[in-house]
């Protein structure tokens, strides 16, 4: 079965230094999509992306963080200078399309990032 | 942000009964429910959905509910098994509204006791 894949798995950095983290969607879905999970607490959605834009974002995407779709496969997410509160899982999901028949995002295994 | 609710962040169950996880939510947008299962250092996967249209939707072993007028739906899972024994999170989404975004409870972590 096709799936999301992220890399790396984990990622230690400094704070106030940018990470990026990296995605390859499913080869055929259309909607992109990062969320973060803090330890413990609920998946939170960040942003979602399709047809090259934004198509919504939530409170946390403030202005330190970015997406991108630089090529045909990879979807990325910067994090231009990081906080100790940015670490978290961070998981990136894709979606076939929009309809009842496609609601579901398939999600990849997540990158751990370590702020210190 | 509290639009869907597990309230219930654990559930402990002997294996061969029945589990039955609860979600709530506020959104009277919402048009589309899903729970979708976790297991450590993995992202969640989709386990089955609900379209606002229907009451139940069922597959296998699992069984969703939902009820509209309580703004409230359920996953049975019976018989239970030890390889169920994950985090199920609620999710809901309202793409006939227009929007893009799933948004997810906090999940609920459940044990199946062999």
């Amino acid at each position: 079965e096709p799936e999301v894949t992220q890399t790396p798995s984990h990622q230690v950095t400094q704070m106030g230094q940018e990470v990026i983290l990296r995605c390859v969607p499913i080869s055929n879905h259309l909607y992109f999509y990062w969320y973060r999970q803090i330890l413990g607490q609920k998946v939170e959605f960040l942003v979602s992306f399709y047809n090259n834009e934004i198509s919504e974002k939530s409170e946390i995407f403030d202005d330190q963080f970015s997406v991108e779709r630089p090529d045909g496969s990879n979807f990325t997410l910067k994090i231009r200078s990081t906080k100790l509160e940015d670490s978290a899982m961070y998981f990136c999901a894709s979606r076939l399309s929009m309809g009842a028949t496609n609601e579901k995002l398939f999600f990849g295994s997540g990158t751990q990032l370590s702020v210190l | 942000d509290q639009q869907v609710k597990q309230n219930s962040p654990s559930l402990s169950v002997q294996e061969g009964r029945i589990s039955i996880l609860n979600c709530d939510y506020t959104n009277s947008m919402f048009d589309y429910f899903l729970w979708y299962k976790k297991y450590p250092a993995e992202g969640p996967t989709f386990l089955i959905s609900i379209s606002s249209i229907k009451d139940k939707n069922e597959d296998g072993r699992f069984t969703v509910f939902l009820n509209k007028s309580a703004k409230h739906l359920s996953l049975h899972i019976v018989p239970s098994q030890p390889g169920d024994s994950a985090v199920y999170f609620c999710a809901a989404s309202a793409s006939r509204a227009g929007g893009f975004k799933t948004i997810f409870g906090a999940g609920t972590r459940l044990f199946v006791k062999a």
